[in-house]
């Protein structure tokens, strides 16, 4: 298996609604990124797991929350979010926080109303 | 600090000629290069990169860079392109060991194939 997969395709949430991205892969990676992507600009990366453990936070607001439940998984809890949060979520994954390339998910499109 | 340009929003090129899209970075020690395409309303997909080694480096679809450190250049090349080449294509660095983790994108280029 070689790909990243993330559910849902689709996601539309009020701004009181929790909800949560799913990220999954079986290529042994032991990085997980996330990263969020706006029409027509670059992905900005939010948050970097290695083996597990948050590596980096991108002072990503709170109402973000990852988790990385174990070295296939990665979640992005989504709580109280605003309008402008609406993009695209791309999860990736990659050997390790080196020179490995990362491997992107579809990505989520999100619309918080 | 790691960064990468893209300095062209748009490239045109006719189907069969070929391209050239471009990508300058700046870090300190030896750059980790990668480019990527995107499709519209998809991921990224990964192209080809740069670690260590021969400075032309071969990916996927007839795409190859040439990694050129006296410039701090990283171009992005097809010697014939085709219609189904036009896309929004990235060019990303990741920096040594020690912020190795950040992987920085450049802003994109559209590269618009015409038949």
């Amino acid at each position: 298996d070689t790909e990243v997969t993330q559910t849902p395709k689709h996601l539309v949430m009020g701004m009181t609604n929790k909800k949560s991205l799913k990220c999954e892969q079986h290529m042994g990676h032991r990085a997980m990124y996330w990263y969020k992507q706006k029409a027509k600009k670059p992905p900005e990366l939010m948050f970097v797991y290695s083996y597990e453990k948050l590596s980096i936070n991108e002072s990503v607001p709170s109402r973000f929350s990852p988790e990385c439940p174990n070295s296939s998984l990665l979640n992005l809890h989504l709580h109280a979010l605003q309008p402008e949060d609406s993009a695209l979520y791309l999860c990736a994954s990659s050997q390790d926080l080196t020179a490995g390339a990362p491997h992107f998910g579809p990505g989520t499109r999100l619309l918080v109303l | 600090a790691q960064s990468v340009a893209q300095p062209e929003d748009q490239v045109n090129v006719a189907e069969g000629n070929p391209l050239t899209v471009k990508c300058t970075y700046s870090v300190s020690g030896n750059p980790y290069l990668f480019w990527y395409v995107q499709y519209p309303n998809r991921g990224l997909q990964f192209l080809l990169k740069y670690i260590t080694g021969d400075n032309l480096v071969k990916g996927s679809y007839g795409f190859e860079a040439e990694f050129n450190k006296s410039q701090t250049s990283f171009h992005l090349k097809k010697p014939s392109a085709l219609v189904s080449d036009s896309a929004l294509y990235f060019c990303a660095v990741r920096g040594p060991y020690s912020s190795a983790s950040k992987i920085i994108f450049g802003s994109g280029t559209r590269l618009s194939i015409r038949p």
